[in-house]
């Protein structure tokens, strides 16, 4: 039983790109969460989906960036015209359609130059 | 103040140590309370997940939660080299399940287990 894929596991981009993260999440799991981690912030919660709907976008910067959870594929994490702070890990996770325990992928490290 | 505070350490305890990880919070919501590990470059893995006051064991961890001081601990008997890694608390408010999925996280505590 695959666990949460996450790709790719680096992403190098340059100030004014655009990062695409993807995610799939455990099989059977119709939950998905993004998270992003520094050393000094520790986890903090983007966005929560379910599918084809976002549920909670707290979490999320209102410019630049965005998240989908298509009825097929994986859940997608934009990021438009990435600055220097926009380097960070970012996480995805999934649960179950019942439970909350979260299951973590392994992340993305972005990097922007 | 931040809603979850943890020492971020690093701890450095011998093989065998029982090792003692905590945080504070401050919000009184707060009702289900987790500790996740992270090995370095890795995603975080639930270890315990309880529900307002008292302990939970599971072989070697046992998670204790005591509301009336906003204080929550993992204790780790034995503890081996393998347990090296960051320990995180997280903690959400009610209701479990329907929308409210948001947990707030501590900082992690960094644990170095020496053989």
């Amino acid at each position: 039983n695959a666990g949460v894929m996450q790709n790719p596991r680096h992403l190098v981009r340059r100030r004014g790109q655009e990062a695409r993260l993807r995610c799939s999440p455990m099989k059977g799991h119709s939950h998905v969460y993004w998270y992003r981690q520094l050393p000094e912030e520790g986890l903090k919660f983007m966005v929560y989906l379910q599918k084809e709907n976002i549920i909670d976008e707290s979490g999320m910067p209102k410019e630049r960036f965005s998240a989908e959870f298509p009825k097929e594929g994986p859940s997608i994490l934009r990021i438009q015209q990435v600055v220097r702070g926009d380097s960070a890990a970012y996480f995805c996770a999934s649960s179950p359609q019942f439970r909350e325990e979260l299951f973590f992928g392994s992340g993305t490290q972005l990097s922007v130059l | 103040q931040k809603e979850v505070e943890q020492d971020p350490g690093p701890l450095s305890v011998p093989e065998g140590a029982i090792v003692s990880l905590n945080c504070t919070y401050s919000n009184s919501a707060f009702q289900y309370f987790m500790w996740y590990r992270q090995y370095s470059r890795k995603g975080p893995e639930l270890l315990m997940y309880t529900y307002s006051s008292g302990n939970k064991e599971d072989g070697r961890f046992t998670a204790q939660v005591d509301k009336s001081s906003k204080y929550i601990s993992l204790f780790i008997r034995d503890s081996q080299p393998s347990d090296s890694a960051t320990y995180l608390c997280a903690m959400k408010t009610p209701p479990l399940g329907g929308n409210n999925r948001k947990l707030i996280w501590g900082l992690g505590t960094s644990l170095a287990v020496n053989p």
